[in-house]
């Protein structure tokens, strides 16, 4: 089946720096989309890109859909401690189709 | 938008038991999925849950281990049977409210199979 990486698998940084991180596929998806998971809940969707080159933003989080359709990155500027948890990255390749996850980039924010 | 609950939250089991979690979402939903976290690792799709008809399970799951209803638009049940230590997990909820919409989760029920 297919499979995304996502790297980092985890990042530690100071409050106010800059994040980014990216996956990559095997294939090509139509569709990718960002989520974060914080401790004890279940993934909340950020930003959902549905277009080849695509540059979304929501607040202070940005994603890109990679030209290829292979990849795509999320970046977070000025980062703050409730930015902690863990991003994951998925795919999907048709509307009716299930998503694939990526493993996750688990984000610690110190202040 | 639409609210997923999901109980029990967490448990602890004795291995050989079964567990079944229940997923209730404040809205009719289309489409409703179960997925496995294991510890530190990514969302695995367990199996798409049918209105009325027999789950749609992935590669390496199985009917008679993770038994699924969903009896109407709102609701699903996964159940884990004859638990193993393995079946430790995250086990989450996820659901579509229509096609042009995209997943959203409940809160998942935290397994430990001793």
């Amino acid at each position: 089946g297919q499979q995304l990486n996502q790297s980092p698998q985890s990042m530690f940084i100071q409050e106010g720096e800059d994040v980014s991180m990216n996956c990559t596929s095997s294939s090509i998806f139509n569709t990718w989309l960002w989520y974060k998971q914080d401790p004890g809940e279940g993934p909340v969707l950020l930003i959902a890109l549905y277009k080849a080159g695509e540059l979304t933003s929501n607040g202070r989080l940005t994603a890109q859909f990679g030209i290829t359709r292979k990849d795509s990155f999320l970046n977070i500027s000025a980062s703050i401690p409730s930015d902690v948890g863990i991003y994951f990255c998925a795919g999907r390749n048709s509307g009716y189709s299930t998503l694939t996850f990526g493993k996750g980039t688990m984000l610690l924010v110190s202040p | 938008s639409a609210v997923i609950s999901q109980k029990p939250s967490r448990d602890i089991c004795q291995r050989g038991t079964s567990l079944t979690i229940q997923c209730q979402v404040d809205s009719q939903v289309t489409m409703m999925f179960w997925y496995r976290q294991q510890p530190g690792q990514s969302l695995t799709l367990i199996a798409t849950a049918n209105q009325g008809s027999e789950a749609t399970y992935e590669s390496g799951f199985v009917i008679d281990k993770f038994p699924i209803s969903r009896p109407n638009l709102t609701f699903s049940t996964l159940t884990v049977s004859n638990m193993s230590p393995e079946d430790s997990s995250i086990y989450l909820c996820s659901a579509i409210s229509d096609l042009n919409t995209e997943a959203f989760f409940g809160q998942g029920t935290r397994l430990t199979v001793v």
